[in-house]
């Protein structure tokens, strides 16, 4: 139980582009999905929380204008990087809080690399 | 002061020896307390979940959760070289649907 996936798994862009990157949960409803960027041999950093129908909470210094985030059902969640340039070739990792769940765990997918050439 | 804290190792075990994770929280308030595995290149993997003081058991891995001394560790019994990893402590920000992550430490088991 608790799977979550992401789409894509990799993917490289050009400089400009802009790239969406789709979260879902698979067996669970989720209640709250998050999103996290995590460069190399660093930390998770926390980008947003997202509530299904509501707009997201942005972490200070995550432009919200680049990186729209989109929770339109209890299974999807959807990051774009918009105009994105090479400074956000990261590893985008999302995770999700089941509905059904008593507690604040979060199950997470298997992130997706993003290059930006 | 870091809201979780965690020695970033990295820490060498040998072959089956017990494993010692240790991680402190800031906010006296937190009730919830995650440990997660993450395997290089890979996401995190929830492991363990700790709600009470005292100790919780599943399989090799204990979890340990004094909330008086703000501490929480992770035992991981009869390591095995698949056990090397970074151990990344969690915490529920009372008030906040987010968790806070501690910087991770980094476990080797030495054949």
């Amino acid at each position: 139980g608790a799977v979550v996936s992401q789409h894509p798994s990799r993917v490289i862009c050009k400089s400009g582009t802009s790239v969406k990157i789709e979260c879902r949960s698979l067996d669970f409803q989720a209640t709250t999905m998050f999103w996290y960027r995590q460069f190399p041999k660093q930390s998770l950093m926390l980008m947003a929380t997202s509530n299904e129908g509501s707009k997201a909470t942005y972490e200070q210094g995550v432009e919200k204008d680049k990186f729209l985030i989109n929770h339109a059902s209890l299974t999807l969640s959807t990051l774009t990087v918009t105009s994105a340039h090479p400074e956000d070739s990261s590893f985008y990792i999302c995770s999700a809080r089941d509905l059904a769940g008593s507690g604040y765990e979060q199950y997470f997918g298997p992130g997706t690399r993003l290059t930006v050439t | 002061q870091k809201e979780v804290e965690q020695n970033s190792g990295p820490l060498s075990v040998p072959e089956g020896a017990i494993a010692s994770l240790n991680c402190t929280y800031s906010d006296r308030g937190s009730q919830s307390f995650f440990w997660y595995r993450q395997y290089s290149g890979k996401s995190p993997e929830l492991i363990m979940s700790i709600y009470s003081n005292g100790d919780k058991e599943d399989g090799r891995f204990t979890a340990q959760l004094n909330k008086a001394s703000q501490y929480v560790s992770l035992l991981i019994r009869d390591s095995q070289p698949s056990d090397s990893a970074t151990y990344l402590c969690a915490v529920n920000v009372r008030g906040a649907q987010k968790l806070v992550f501690g910087q991770g430490t980094r476990l080797t088991i030495n054949p």
